[in-house]
């Protein structure tokens, strides 16, 4: 069975900083997808980035990019110049024919 | 532009009683999913739904069941209540992992307490 793995239950970073989230997952297929979602205390599950298993190269997405290693089952997160607006959970997230989420880290920004 | 719609938003039952959550998805979606969010947790996923009339075990189906009649409906149905499911359900739909621009679309979400 897939599993996700996120080790850090939380993190805190200064505004205008860059900060890494930590994912590792588990399966033996080798097309699939995955993301990352940030939901805000309104509970709402909102995209932040999507990369599919097939692609070597890795999504960006404006402030947001990822380190995509296949072979060793890696998908970080990295947030550049974090805003006070990036304080989140966020969940990394497995998608072959259904979709596994992680436990989630829980982002605080420091003013 | 509805998306994933969950009715209800909130709702409290009492230990024992039965009821039904309702998804419906308009954007012709094959994937439908149940999860649950406890607190300061993780998404679960209960139940998921690759097309009409198919459905499929998750992570944490115990205590739950669901139909996928209609490609549009999946419904979540709690028989006996107890405290330990009080918890976020959300319904989340997607296309199928052929589709180039997969992505989850979700429910906003409904808040069960049983007491």
């Amino acid at each position: 069975a897939q599993t996700v793995t996120q080790s850090q239950p939380e993190m805190s970073v200064q505004e205008a900083e860059t900060v890494t989230l930590s994912c590792t997952y588990d399966t033996s297929e080798s097309d699939y997808y995955l993301f990352w979602y940030k939901q805000p205390p309104s509970r709402q599950m909102i995209l932040v980035i999507r990369q599919e298993a097939y692609k070597q190269q890795n999504a960006t997405e404006n402030r947001f990019s990822v380190n995509f290693q296949k072979a060793a089952k890696s998908f970080s997160l990295k947030i550049s110049d974090s805003q006070l607006g990036d304080a989140a959970m966020y969940f990394c997230a497995y998608f072959d024919d259904k979709i596994i989420f992680g436990k989630g880290t829980r982002l605080h920004i420091l003013p | 532009n509805a998306g994933v719609t969950q009715t209800p938003k909130f709702r409290i039952l009492k230990i024992g009683q039965s009821m039904t959550l309702q998804c419906t998805q308009d954007m012709n979606h094959n994937y439908m999913y149940w999860y649950r969010q406890d607190p300061g947790m993780g998404l679960k996923l209960i139940y998921y739904s690759v097309g009409a009339g198919i459905t499929d075990k998750g992570e944490v189906p115990n205590g739950y069941n669901v139909s996928r009649s209609t490609t549009e409906d999946f419904p979540l149905r709690l028989e006996l209540a107890a405290p330990s499911q009080t918890s976020v359900y959300f319904c989340a739909s997607s296309y199928d992992r052929r589709n180039l621009n997969e992505k989850l679309f979700f429910g906003s979400g409904t808040q069960l307490s049983v007491l």
